[in-house]
């Protein structure tokens, strides 16, 4: 069974804190993303990476970072947290195109509170 | 234009109903394309993936029609178990690059 593991279910965090936000997968998949989730917005893609240390902005990258030293690793950075990033961020892995299932898993999700 | 557009909803329809969704998507050169169900303050997880000739599992059935671009989700006999969020995903970007649809909330009812 494919494992992706987020590090905080909830996190509370004061604005303009630097926060950090890890996720680790278990299955060797080349492909990792950092989406966030509102209502009546859906998932938005904020960055991937398909390599070690390769990373491309999504859709809504301002604010954030990410870095990816490990295969199995994806952190997410919010440099100085915002009250416009309170959200639930998901994490998800997926095998590389070309590959037999290209289907993405998620991590359970972590809710971020900034006040 | 969004990426990928679905209806939001919400489809509110009796147990046993038949409820199809439709999700639309603008790129051409999308390559593969999924449906997800997010139960409320859960993650998603993977319903099925959809294949161009069409495919089926149980009382789900996927369509592709990549001439219109468009992708379908048709659930039978439908069950209290089935109200959720499903999400329709598109992979794009040379391949790498998942991108979700706002979901389709549905509720199934007694």
């Amino acid at each position: 069974d494919v494992k992706v593991t987020q590090s905080s279910r909830y996190l509370v965090k004061r604005t303009g804190e630097k926060v950090f936000l890890e996720c680790v997968q278990d299955m060797d998949h080349e492909n990792m993303f950092w989406y966030r989730q509102d209502p009546g917005l859906g998932l938005r893609l904020i960055y991937f990476s398909y390599d070690v240390k390769m990373k491309e902005k999504g859709d809504i990258p301002e604010g954030y970072s990410v870095s990816r030293e490990k295969k199995e690793r994806f952190s997410l950075i919010l440099e100085s947290a915002s009250t416009n990033q309170t959200s639930m961020y998901l994490c998800a892995s997926s095998a590389p195109r070309g590959s037999k299932n290209t289907e993405a898993f998620f991590g359970q999700g972590t809710r971020l509170t900034v006040v | 234009r969004k990426e990928v557009e679905q209806d939001p909803g919400p489809f509110n329809v009796p147990e046993g109903a038949t409820v199809a969704f439709n999700c639309t998507y603008s790129n051409s050169a999308s390559q593969s394309f999924f449906w997800y169900r997010q139960d409320c303050r859960k993650e998603p997880k993977l319903l099925m993936s959809v294949y161009s000739s069409g495919n089926e599992d149980g009382r789900f059935t996927a369509q592709l029609n990549r001439a219109s671009q468009y992708i379908s989700l048709l659930i039978r006999d439908s069950k209290l178990s089935d109200s959720a969020t499903y999400l329709c995903v598109v992979l794009t970007g040379g391949g790498n690059k998942l991108t979700f649809g706002t979901g389709t909330q549905l509720k199934v009812e007694l």
